[in-house]
């Protein structure tokens, strides 16, 4: 079993939509969470960091659920510059990050 | 501020051939770290090193050494490349010591082996 699940996708989307991420991870010990945010042929990027009692920026907010064991990500008011591949990264402590593989978004005129 | 550098951006390789890609990050770091990312597979750990002089394997460290050179360098060698190590690598850093545990990463090196 994975540390860290997520769904590939894609998801298309169009202009203005609203659309949620969602990303399981196997640890309950696990004590960090974040979204990145990847562009193609990019590095991953730091969206945002997860905090227990959910947290927003912006368009964008995260939640997570320690008891069911996932995280998510809601993205509102879509734009075109949205398109990207959103990463899940749990970090169990210290040196120990898990990645899920990705959910690619396409924002569509 | 310029985060973490890696070099090269590019490389064409033979196979058999051997280089080193090279990271190094200025965000005094205790924790970097050297990851591949093949399509349909996500980042996938190679090594990592916990702090200066400690490096530990990963997921897939099979025909890869690395070196911590310093807290501010770490490198990745392949002694004898293979079409398998086509790929784009990415190094990382963390602050493990702290609440603030993100990683940073490079921009990438692209890596091909004929």
């Amino acid at each position: 079993r994975k540390e860290v699940e997520q769904d590939p996708g894609p998801f298309n989307v169009p202009e203005g939509a609203t659309v949620a991420f969602n990303c399981t991870y196997s640890n309950s010990a696990s004590q960090s969470f974040f979204w990145y945010r990847q562009d193609c042929r990019k590095e991953p990027k730091l969206l945002m960091s997860v905090y227990s009692s959910g947290n927003e920026d912006g368009r964008f907010t995260a939640q997570l659920n320690r008891a069911s064991q996932y995280i998510s990500l809601l993205i509102r008011d879509s734009k075109l510059s949205d398109s990207a591949t959103y990463l899940c990264v749990v970090n169990m402590r210290g040196s120990q990050f898990y990645f899920g593989t990705g959910t690619s978004l396409t924002v569509i005129p | 501020n310029a985060g973490v550098t890696q070099t090269p951006k590019f490389q064409v390789l033979k196979t058999g051939q051997s280089m080193t890609l090279q990271c190094a990050q200025d965000m005094n770091h205790n924790s970097m770290y050297w990851y591949r990312q093949d399509p349909g597979m996500g980042l996938r750990l190679i090594y990592y090193s916990a702090s200066e002089g400690t490096t530990d394997k990963g997921e897939v460290p099979n025909g890869y050494n690395v070196s911590r050179l310093n807290k501010r360098e770490f490198s990745l060698r392949l002694e004898s490349a293979a079409p398998s190590q086509t790929s784009v690598y990415f190094c990382a850093s963390s602050d493990s010591s702290s609440g603030a545990n993100v990683l940073t990463f490079g921009a990438g090196s692209r890596l091909t082996v004929l």
